[in-house]
């Protein structure tokens, strides 16, 4: 059973990054397609990005285009999502979930609170 | 970009009794739409894709139906944990969209 594990709740400056990660077990990790999703508080659901088997790469939002880099290491079975030149707007929990392969979204990470203030 | 319209925002519902949510896609689907449960402090929970399968271990009190743009997820005889907020989810194509959510509140 494939399980993801986030990591902890962060603090950050407007203009500063952060790097959130999810670690994979019970899975070949290689064979995952990672996607990134965040809830602002108050606020529904939003896709940010993730892999597309189809087309082997990344894809992103447009909102997110040139902010957001997602990337991997195979060697610890972790996905990251960085967010760059960060604002006040970006305070959210983020997720992590694994695209299936017909293309829906499961399981998901317990979320990441990221916390953007001066 | 496929805008996901769920209705209402609220549903006031007292326990034992039926909830019907509806997701309206502003264009076709198909049967791609997923259904997803949000409790606070906690992982969304996977309740129905291809608009009308249950995810593994989801109760049959959760239905799902629909195609094209019109869809429901009806939970018949609400139960204590079935207070939340819902989301429809469509993987029609790219961007992937939800919809805003209905809460689910006891009334």
């Amino acid at each position: 059973q494939v399980q993801l594990v986030q990591s902890g709740a962060e603090v950050k400056k407007p203009g500063a990054s952060v790097k959130v990660s999810c670690k994979v077990s019970g899975y070949r990790f290689t064979e995952l397609s990672m996607h990134w999703v965040r809830q602002a508080p108050g606020k529904g659901l939003e896709w940010m990005g993730g892999f597309d088997p189809e087309e082997d790469e990344n894809i992103y939002a447009q909102k997110f285009q040139g902010r957001v880099t997602m990337s991997e290491d195979t060697s610890t079975d972790t996905a990251y999502m960085e967010l760059s030149s960060l604002r006040s707007e970006d305070t959210a929990i983020y997720f992590c979930a694994r695209l299936q392969f017909l293309g829906w979204f499961d399981p998901w990470g317990q979320g990441t609170l990221v916390t953007v203030s001066s | 970009e496929i805008v996901m319209t769920q209705s209402p925002a609220t549903l006031s519902v007292s326990p034992g009794e039926r909830a019907t949510l509806s997701c309206r896609a502003s264009q076709s689907v198909s049967g791609n739409l997923a259904w997803f449960q949000l409790q606070p402090g906690q992982a969304p929970r996977l309740l129905i894709f291809g608009a009308s399968t249950r995810a593994t271990g989801i109760p049959a009190r959760f239905r799902g139906s629909g195609s094209g743009t019109e869809f429901t997820l009806t939970i018949s005889s609400l139960q204590s944990e079935d207070f939340a907020v819902y989301y429809c989810h469509q993987y029609h194509n790219w961007p992937r969209t939800f919809g805003q959510g209905t809460k689910v509140e006891i009334k």
